[in-house]
């Protein structure tokens, strides 16, 4: 079975800062694994999408790397704005079922102004 | 174009009773998932469409819960005899095609409350 965990489980910083958001997963046999943002109220915003063969992406100020052997992702902020609160999730797929998504709780973010 | 969209956005209902929950997909998306999540929790993944066959509906947690889609399109999950644990938000996602490699877009989600 996979297991996703994400720490912290949430996370206030001020503007301007750099942060790094954690996932890990159990079972390394996986086909991607991508992060997505959530804002209240609201369904999920696709981030930043690694296939299991890719080590990072990249998408302006965010930064997204997967370590398969460790199960381990980072979701990397550069300089967080205000407009960065929101709760970040981790999903995987593994490649026994690519069609279902595994999810981590979230780590809720707040960027002070 | 359109995004993925649901309704109603919020229900409210009481113990016992059933309610039905929609999901209208981005057109042309022939893949369709269900998930519900907690206060506090991760997404929990419900059950997959591909067109109108359910090939995976492993996540469904008891059998007061089912889900159907027609014409490869609009889908409906139905909460029978509600309890109280069922009450979450219940997010709906579309994708293009089968396999692994697109991105799944996520409906705002219905928030349900039993009472």
């Amino acid at each position: 079975k996979q297991e996703v965990t994400q720490i912290p489980a949430a996370l206030s910083v001020p503007e301007g800062e750099n942060l790094v958001l954690n996932c890990s997963f159990t079972d390394s046999a996986i086909y991607n694994l991508q992060w997505f943002r959530q804002d209240p109220g609201k369904g999920l915003t696709s981030l930043l999408l690694i296939q299991s063969s890719q080590r990072e992406q990249t998408s302006g100020r965010l930064n997204a790397s997967l370590d398969k052997s460790s199960g381990r992702s980072t979701l990397y902020i550069a300089a967080s704005q205000p407009g960065d609160s929101a709760t970040y999730l981790c999903a995987v797929k593994r490649v026994y079922n690519f069609n279902k998504f595994y999810f981590g709780s979230g780590t809720k973010l707040n960027v002070k102004p | 174009g359109a995004g993925v969209s649901q309704s109603p956005s919020n229900k409210v209902t009481e113990k016992g009773k059933d309610v039905e929950l929609r999901c209208d997909p981005i057109s042309g998306h022939t893949a369709l998932y269900w998930y519900r999540q907690s206060l506090g929790q991760g997404l929990e993944f419900l059950i997959y469409f591909q067109g109108n066959s359910a090939p995976d509906k492993s996540g469904l947690p008891s059998d007061r819960f089912s889900a159907e889609r027609t014409g490869g399109s609009v889908s409906t999950l139905t909460i029978q005899r509600t309890q109280q644990e069922d009450s979450a938000v219940y997010l709906c996602a579309s994708r293009r095609a089968s396999g692994g490699q697109e991105t799944q877009y996520f409906g705002p989600g219905t928030r349900l409350l039993v009472l």
